[in-house]
């Protein structure tokens, strides 16, 4: 079955410009969660969403936030940009909320640069 | 503050060698994932580990949970060049989300 699809793959954006990242979850996946991916941070945990709802949010500021539809296809948004948001953001689903044994099914990340 | 702390961050060995990469905290968990991501993709879960002390084995990689369940290794034997890719460690506490180690960047030369 198709796997995890975050769209774009790449984007370049300046400082104060807003953006929206997309990502369409395993089919029968309803839980989708958002990281910021750094090499100085590694892996940092932005969000959760399970049947539309937030479920789990990391200690990111308000500029960040996030949505995710009916069909489970979620989005994340970030305004205001800074030179420190860029990052990889990567998108996983799995099939239930929460659980700590669950596998992560991961997108291939959508790389965003800020000039 | 890192909850997960991997080392070495960066590795690079010969092809044939055996190497262990650790995952360490002082915080206990409930389960502990290993990841391996490869340039331009994203993570793939490679184990999950529950027990303390359990250890699992994935052909040449061998896992292991520390007794008190803060602590995780990865040994691999006999790496091979297409070993090479980011290492990371994931702790689970219950509802909570996953906390990923920064990663150890492994490099297996020919």
């Amino acid at each position: 079955k198709a796997g995890v699809t975050q769209t774009p793959r790449y984007l370049i954006k300046t400082r104060g410009q807003q953006v929206t990242l997309s990502c369409s979850p395993i089919s029968g996946h309803r839980s989708v969660s958002w990281y910021q991916q750094t090499p100085g941070q590694g892996l940092q945990f932005l969000f959760e969403y399970f049947s539309e709802t937030q479920r789990n949010k990391g200690n990111f500021p308000g500029r960040f936030s996030g949505r995710q539809f009916s069909n489970s296809r979620s989005e994340m948004n970030v305004s205001t940009l800074e030179l420190g948001d860029s990052a990889l953001y990567l998108c996983a689903s799995t099939r239930l909320a929460g659980g700590d044994t669950g596998e992560l099914f991961f997108g291939e990340g959508s790389r965003l640069t800020v000039l | 503050t890192q909850l997960l702390e991997q080392s070495p961050q960066f590795l690079s060995i010969q092809e044939g060698e055996n190497l262990t990469v650790y995952c360490n905290s002082s915080s206990v968990f409930s389960s502990l994932q290993w990841y391996r991501q490869e340039p331009g993709e994203g993570p793939v879960l490679l184990v999950t580990v529950v027990t303390g002390g359990e250890v699992k084995k994935l052909k040449r990689l061998t896992f292991q949970f520390g007794d008190a369940r803060k602590d995780s290794s990865l040994h691999i034997t006999a790496a091979q060049p297409g070993d090479t890719g980011l290492y990371l460690c994931a702790g689970g506490r219950g509802a909570q989300k996953l906390v990923f180690g920064q990663g150890t960047r492994l490099t297996i030369n020919p």
